[in-house]
């Protein structure tokens, strides 16, 4: 079936750096997402963007936070500066609908901020 | 905000048996629900989903129940098979909420051969 593809599986990264997590979502999809989760809690929203734009976005998602999709390319999530409580999976997602159709997952990104 | 509650944690059974996930929602404008399986080191992947206006949906072994009144959800998995072993993670959706999904923290399955 389709895939998402993200894009390091894991990063370690020393707080207060940045951080790129790279998203390859399925081709002809138009929305794109990125949730987070904490080890052993559910996964939560972060954010989504359709048409170069952010539509909503969710507490989680600080002002050290921002997405873009250049240019059709990667869509990505970076965080600058980070922090210890950055530390999560990150989940990649894709729909070709904005309501009501299947989301596509990628793997994830294993963020861990040291 | 909509609020997604997952029981049990975990949950084991015999292969052949049925087994049934539970989910509930504190808001009443859910439009779609979705449940995703996970295996360990992979990403979600859906499994099947239900609009809020039906209250079956079947697709194979694997059904789900909605109560609108009561606000709940279930999903069946007949005959129940080792690998049916997965993380399940029931989702709602807002209506016109541009496919935000709220996750419950996910049923850990285990089938027993």
């Amino acid at each position: 079936g389709p895939k998402v593809l993200q894009i390091p599986s894991h990063q370690i990264i020393d707080m207060g750096q940045m951080v790129t997590l790279n998203c390859d979502p399925v081709s002809n999809h138009l929305y794109f997402y990125w949730y987070k989760q904490i080890l052993g809690q559910q996964m939560e929203f972060l954010v989504n963007f359709y048409n170069g734009k952010v539509m909503e976005k969710s507490k989680l998602f600080k002002d050290q936070f921002s997405v873009e999709r250049p240019d059709g390319s990667y869509f990505t999530l970076k965080i600058q500066p980070t922090a210890l409580e950055d530390s999560a999976v990150y989940f990649c997602a894709s729909s070709f609908g904005g309501a009501d159709t299947e989301v596509f997952f990628g793997k994830g990104t294993r963020l861990t901020v040291v | 905000q909509q609020q997604v509650r997952q029981s049990p944690q975990s949950l084991t059974v015999w292969e052949g048996e049925t087994a049934i996930l539970n989910c509930s929602y504190e808001n009443s404008a859910f439009d779609y629900s979705p449940w995703y399986q996970q295996f360990p080191g992979e990403g979600p992947a859906l499994l099947i989903s239900i609009l809020s206006v039906s209250n079956k949906k079947e697709d194979g072994r694997f059904t789900i129940f909605f109560n609108k009144r009561e606000k709940k959800l279930s999903l069946h998995i007949a005959d129940s098979q080792p690998g049916d072993s997965a993380t399940y993670f029931c989702a709602a959706s807002p209506t016109g909420g541009n496919n935000k999904l709220t996750f419950g923290q996910g049923t850990v399955l285990s089938v027993i051969p």
